[in-house]
């Protein structure tokens, strides 16, 4: 089993639509991000958090929200999906010492 | 604001090759610098972590070097095998905890 599960891997949905991606961990890790993706760009931080009652923004928060639901589980939420916000998640844990460990990805398109 | 740039942007090579990937960093006050390897459809894998007292890092045909005064690192890979083919991407670590990616590097290693 993954050690970072992202849920859906897939998902293609309308703008307006309210869509929340999960992220699980097995790691034990108190910290987790989320990620997007988009070509050319690299990988750009949307928020982070260190623990349970910690959320942070990264440099792209505007038009996301996240929630810390437990140490384990992460959740990323887009309110009203738009189009530009098609691209690849990816939700990382880390202890702070040892490097990042990434799930696979979710895709995402908005129409 | 640390900005992170690689280059080349894709690089193609035959089997056998040894090959030099280049990353560059504007801010040197960095914790670390970590290479990751991408596949397609698949997450992030950490390849290599420099702390910011090392000057490198080895791990089988992989080497990576640190020199924080030009704000550069480079991936040395020796001997280039097809399955070796990804996306390379490193990231600058300032002291907390968030990452700055690079926008990677497309390897192909052609038989």
């Amino acid at each position: 089993d993954a050690d970072v599960t992202q849920t859906p891997r897939n998902r293609i949905t309308k703008t307006g639509k309210r869509i929340m991606l999960e992220c699980s961990q097995t790691k034990g890790h108190d910290r987790m991000y989320w990620y997007r993706q988009d070509p050319g760009l690299g990988l750009r931080l949307i928020y982070y958090s260190f623990d349970v009652k910690d959320i942070n923004k990264g440099e792209i928060s505007d038009g996301y929200s996240v929630s810390r639901q437990a140490q384990a589980k992460f959740s990323l939420s887009l309110e009203s999906a738009i189009p530009n916000q098609t691209a690849l998640y990816f939700c990382a844990t880390s202890d702070g010492i040892t490097p990042q460990h990434f799930g696979d990805g979710t895709r995402l398109s908005i129409l | 604001k640390q900005e992170v740039t690689q280059i080349p942007a894709a690089l193609s090579v035959p089997e056998g090759e040894n090959l030099v990937l280049n990353c560059s960093f504007t801010d040197s006050a960095i914790y670390n610098l970590q290479w990751f390897r991408q596949d397609p459809g698949k997450g992030l894998t950490s390849l290599l972590l420099i702390q910011s007292s090392q000057r490198e890092q080895t791990s089988g045909r992989l080497n990576a070097s640190l020199d924080k005064s030009s704000g550069r690192s480079t991936l040395y890979i020796a001997a280039s095998q097809p399955g070796d083919s990804a996306t390379y991407l490193c990231a600058a670590r300032p002291s907390g905890s968030r990452l700055t990616f690079g926008e990677g590097t497309q390897l192909t290693v052609n038989p």
